[in-house]
């Protein structure tokens, strides 16, 4: 089977610098994904890594280690509207096939 | 369309009866996916469309769970005596197929409630 963890709750103060991590459990990986999850609205997609090594993307960026089964997810400059839940979510058991964490709730504070 | 459509927004269900979610996903995304999220809880995954095939039903969570979609296009999400334990956000995504490297569009959810 498949298993992903990450942390619950986080929280941090507003143009500071945040990590979430996740760690995860599976067969045949293809890749990790990160979503954001507004509450009330629809997860958004943020990031794929297929690859080692950090993928940025403005005040974004994702991390993967393979070997480590282990990636994470870097959100620079934090803003109020930052506030949310993040969800790791693993490719496994069929390329188009989404496994998802139980979610990061990320509290931004002034 | 520009986003995935999923209709109704909310339902409201007496314990026992059947319920139909719809989802309409992007025009030309062939993938379509459906998800169930419990309050506070992470995505479980619940059935996958290739098309209109569906090669992975692995989480649909009984057999009062069905699904099936037409022209490649429209999906609906049945739900046969409806049990409390159904309640929930059911999530309706589609991607173009190329993997989740291009990432998931979801629609905003259904929420339903068996009371």
């Amino acid at each position: 089977g498949q298993s992903l963890e990450q942390p619950s709750e986080v929280t941090a103060v507003e143009g500071a610098i945040v990590q979430i991590n996740c760690t995860y459990q599976t067969s045949g990986f293809y890749g990790l994904s990160w979503y954001q999850q507004h509450d009330g609205g629809a997860p958004t997609f943020l990031s794929y890594n297929a690859l080692d090594g950090l993928e940025e993307t403005g005040r974004f960026s994702s991390f993967l280690s393979r070997s480590d089964s282990y990636g994470y997810l870097l959100l620079q400059e934090l803003q109020m509207k930052d506030s949310a839940s993040y969800f790791c979510a693993v490719s496994s058991g069929g390329y188009n096939k989404l496994i998802f964490g139980a979610g990061t709730r990320l509290a931004v504070h002034p | 369309g520009a986003g995935v459509s999923q209709s109704p927004s909310n339902k409201v269900t007496e314990k026992g009866k059947d319920v139909e979610l719809r989802c309409d996903p992007i025009s030309g995304h062939t993938a379509l996916y459906w998800y169930r999220q419990s309050l506070g809880q992470g995505l479980e995954f619940l059935i996958y469309f290739q098309g209109n095939s569906a090669p992975d039903k692995s989480g649909l969570p009984s057999d009062r769970f069905s699904a099936e979609r037409t022209g490649g296009s429209v999906s609906t999400l049945t739900i046969q005596r409806t049990q409390q334990e159904d309640s929930a956000v059911y999530l309706c995504a589609s991607s173009s197929g190329q993997g989740a490297s291009y990432g998931y569009t979801f629609g905003s959810g259904t929420r339903l409630t068996v009371v």
